[in-house]
């Protein structure tokens, strides 16, 4: 079955611009998590969502971050006013529930580029 | 210091060879532990689970020692398929985000 999808894969963001990254998660999964991956390091949480509720967002690294899902599927990241330390692989993973047993599947990515 | 450390490596091996990764955490409330495997330029996948009875999926090996919040990983005969990065995962209980470490990478040369 299909996995989990991420668009644009790719985008180039002139500093001070917004950006929205979009995620589908795998049909039914309930779990939703975004994670910022910069060259060379493993990926860092950011936030977290159970179907519609932002249960989790400590990791989110400042207040231009900001992630909705807002019917409990479809999830978007958007960034304000881009700083070029947010260039990063942006990953957003689900999973059919919440709890240390069940596996996050990941997709392909973002590739953030602030010039 | 990092929640989840590994040594980045590069770890260059020949086919056929035995290679071990080593990985340590620092919080004890750590409940649940993996290995992903990275290819370059490509998103994280579960390479396996790690109980601390230690356990086997072919060639590779995880152990786990909850006394020392050390984890290993072992590949045995390895195969030029098997150059990646491996990343050192953790889990607190009932959060369910995965805390990675920074991935050892790994080059099988033939």
């Amino acid at each position: 079955g299909a996995g989990v999808s991420q668009s644009p894969r790719y985008k180039v963001a002139k500093r001070g611009q917004d950006v929205a990254l979009r995620c589908d998660p795998i049909s039914g999964h309930v779990s939703l998590f975004w994670y910022q991956q910069a060259l060379g390091q493993g990926p860092e949480f950011l936030t977290y969502f159970q179907n519609e509720a932002q249960l989790d967002k400590s990791g989110l690294p400042s207040d231009r971050f900001f992630a909705e899902r807002p019917e409990g599927s479809v999830s978007t990241l958007k960034i304000q006013r881009t700083q070029q330390e947010d260039s990063a692989v942006y990953l957003c993973a689900s999973s059919l529930v919440q709890g240390p047993s069940y596996e996050q599947y990941f997709g392909p990515g973002t590739r953030l580029t602030v010039t | 210091r990092k929640e989840v450390e590994q040594d980045p490596g590069p770890f260059n091996v020949p086919e056929g060879a035995t290679v071990a990764f080593n990985c340590t955490y620092s919080n004890s409330a750590s409940q649940s532990f993996f290995w992903y495997r990275q290819d370059c330029r490509k998103e994280p996948k579960l390479l396996m689970s790690v109980y601390s009875s230690g356990n086997e999926d072919g060639r590779f090996t995880a152990q786990l020692n909850r006394a020392s919040q050390y984890i290993s990983l072992l590949i045995r005969d390895s195969k030029l398929s098997d150059s990646a990065t491996y990343l050192c995962v953790v889990k607190r209980g009932s959060q369910g985000n995965l805390i990675f470490g920074k991935g050892t990478k790994l080059s099988v040369k033939p």
